[in-house]
């Protein structure tokens, strides 16, 4: 069965500094995927990764994915307060049009 | 172009009762996927349509079904709710013919009480 574990699973941080979540999952998968989601909200989606060495960069989010090691990890530089929400991320089962989320960290930037 | 859409955005009902919540998506697309998000459990999936045809489907027990119309168009069904069913119901769809992206209608909140 796959298993998907992000960690930290609540962050809270300052403007101004960088962090790193993490998203370790069991078993071969064929694409990664985060996800944002405020408060009461539907989820947002952020980075598809494909491939083993992908990296993605949207603002000051950057994701990587390292599946040799089943890792990905998303990267927050010089965090801001609009920056704050529950970040997910999910893999797919190969062959199957099924997401498995990871149980998602609570980002808390504080001015 | 429009997203997915999502009816009702809020639902309360009674212990024992079934409810119906429907789900439009993306034009052009035909696959839908449904997901219950609960603050214990988090993200589940429950099932996944194509072209009319239930094509994957998660441990959810019978309770819990669904449809889709020959518009892509789909609708979950829970009958004898319990309390535990109180969540967030999230569909999402996508062009279904490669996996790739799945875009998330905003939601339906149940209340079970």
């Amino acid at each position: 069965e796959l298993k998907v574990e992000q960690n930290p699973l609540f962050l809270s941080m300052q403007e101004g500094k960088n962090y790193t979540i993490y998203c370790n999952y069991s078993t071969t998968s064929d694409r990664l995927y985060w996800y944002r989601q405020d408060p009461g909200k539907s989820l947002e989606s952020l980075f598809v990764l494909l491939s083993n060495g992908a990296v993605k960069q949207e603002g000051r989010l950057m994701a990587s994915l390292d599946t040799k090691a089943r890792l990905s990890t998303l990267h927050i530089t010089a965090a801001v307060h609009d920056l704050s929400a529950t970040y997910f991320c999910a893999v797919t089962i190969q062959g199957a049009q099924k997401l498995v989320f990871g149980q998602g960290t609570r980002l808390t930037i504080n001015p | 172009k429009a997203g997915v859409t999502q009816t009702p955005r809020y639902l309360i009902k009674t212990r024992g009762q079934q409810v119906t919540l429907s789900c439009s998506p993306i034009s052009g697309h035909r696959s839908v996927s449904w997901y219950q998000q609960t603050p214990g459990q988090g993200l589940q999936f429950l099932f996944e349509y194509f072209s009319e045809t239930q094509r994957n489907k998660g441990n959810f027990p019978g309770r819990f079904s669904g449809r889709q119309f020959s518009n892509s168009r789909s609708e979950m069904n829970v009958s004898t709710l319990e309390l535990g069913d109180s969540a967030l119901y999230l569909c999402a769809s996508s062009l279904g013919t490669s996996f790739y992206e799945q875009y998330f209608g905003p939601g339906t909140r149940l209340t079970v009480t």
